[in-house]
């Protein structure tokens, strides 16, 4: 499976836009970067997801380079709310097998929205 | 829709006792489950992966006779922990991922996540 490096934490300011960078210069042509977020004691939520172009949803946007090789999550206007773990992963496009679509963790950034 | 949902949410049990964890998905069928195990301060561990109708997969370094997973329906999957010890305290989450045809987004949905602590 391709990795991802992200900065451990950030601060962001409330009402400011948060960009988290996700580094992943190992991913295959055909894997898909995946972003969720984890707030304190609670499972894990699925936010937005891109393959080679930019992708905008509701709760953010994803910026994917051109080579692939990195991407950034943006929170547009940051509240307190969004205080969480954000994980960046890539996940395996193996169509077979038993496990196909599983994701694996890494430690994720933990972006601290202050007032 | 896509909400996963995890009973209990917290269990206190005794050193040596089975607990039950059960993931459902409330409005989508899934053949794919996944279980994590979350310990303080550390990221989520795969520990399995459930499918309906066939043996579970299990993670390298995670004891399948300790961790039973049973899938027998296309809405829940259980995860038993048996003989319990302290060092099994941990958080359990659950995940599915929505069968295709479905609509709605290729990923895993997660549950709340399941407390346990063992005494």
């Amino acid at each position: 499976d391709a990795k991802t490096t992200q900065p451990t934490s950030m601060d962001c300011a409330e009402g400011r836009a948060a960009n988290l960078p996700c580094n992943h210069s190992t991913i295959s042509g055909n894997e898909y970067v995946y972003w969720y977020r984890q707030i304190h004691s609670q499972g894990p939520q699925y936010i937005i997801h891109g393959l080679k172009n930019n992708e905008t949803n509701e709760m953010a946007s994803l910026i994917i380079t051109e080579d692939r090789k990195s991407s950034t999550l943006i929170l547009p206007h940051a509240t307190l709310r969004d205080t969480a773990v954000y994980y960046c992963i890539v996940r395996p496009t193996n169509a077979g097998g038993t496990s196909y679509g599983k994701l694996t963790f890494g430690q994720g950034t933990i972006l601290t929205v202050h007032p | 829709g896509a909400v996963v949902s995890q009973h209990p949410s917290w269990v206190i049990c005794k050193s040596g006792t089975s607990v039950k964890i059960e993931c459902r998905s409330l409005d989508f069928q899934a053949t794919t489950m996944f279980w994590y195990r979350q310990f303080p301060k550390q990221s989520l561990m795969l520990m399995a992966t459930s499918n309906e109708g066939s043996k579970a997969t299990y993670e390298q370094g995670v004891e399948k006779d300790k961790f039973l997973i049973n899938h027998a329906s296309l809405t829940l999957s259980t995860l038993t922990v048996t003989s319990a010890h302290p060092e099994d305290s941990s958080f359990y989450i659950c995940s599915a991922r929505p069968n295709p045809g479905q609509g709605g987004i290729d990923t895993q949905y997660f549950g709340p996540g399941t407390r346990l602590t063992v005494l």
